[in-house]
């Protein structure tokens, strides 16, 4: 069965304060890493797919790279306006998604 | 290009009642899929519709049931409703492909059962 374990559940970071958000996965036959941010009350945001190990993708201050194993989600300079729940899923054989719990990001001015 | 559409937003209903959700996913989308996102559980899913098929489902009672459309819009429907029932649904759609297909969700629909 396809698994996902983000960590840690809750970060909360000064403005201009780098980290990683991390994604651990076992699923038989990735087609594809998925990042979503979702802000309270909407549905979640499409950030990156990433279809590899060693594949690596970036939009603005957010950086996505992919291993065997898991995923990272690089956040450099977060600014406040970066605070919400980041969601990692994957997708094995079937056309479905399966997610994380989510990591809840919060920024400080 | 208007993304994915959900209908209604906010809905109430009674423990017993039915409810049925609408999505309209991206123009030329053909496949829908649909989530349930409670705090508790996370992001489940329901199940996934390509060229109006049930193409997977979920491990959800038979109380929850969707169908698809000609034109790719797609209707998700629980019956007899339960107070465990009350969450957010999703809709997402993709082209379907097997790769390279990103998908995208919709604002969702926020069930409240009283």
């Amino acid at each position: 069965e396809d698994q996902v374990t983000q960590s840690p559940e809750a970060l909360r970071l000064q403005e201009g304060e780098s980290s990683s958000l991390n994604c651990s996965y076992t699923v038989s036959g990735l087609r594809g890493l998925f990042w979503y941010r979702q802000d309270p009350g909407k549905g979640p945001e499409f950030l990156f797919t990433l279809y590899s190990a060693g594949e690596e993708k970036e939009k603005e201050r957010l950086k996505a790279t992919l291993t065997k194993k898991e995923s990272f989600l690089h956040i450099t300079a977060p600014k406040p306006e970066d605070s919400a729940t980041y969601l990692c899923a994957v997708q094995g054989g079937a056309q479905k998604l399966v997610f994380g719990q989510g990591t809840r990001l919060t920024i400080n001015p | 290009k208007a993304g994915v559409t959900q209908t209604p937003r906010y809905l109430i209903k009674t423990r017993g009642q039915q409810v049925t959700l609408s999505c309209s996913p991206i123009s030329g989308h053909r496949s829908v899929s649909w989530y349930q996102q409670t705090p508790g559980q996370g992001l489940q899913f329901l199940f996934e519709y390509f060229s109006e098929t049930q193409r997977n489902k979920g491990n959800f009672p038979g109380r929850f049931s969707g169908r698809q459309f000609s034109n790719s819009r797609s209707e998700m429907n629980v019956s007899t409703l339960e107070l465990g029932d009350s969450a957010l649904y999703l809709c997402a759609s993709s082209s379907g492909g097997v790769l390279g297909n990103t998908i995208y969700f919709g604002e969702g629909s926020w069930l409240t059962v009283v």
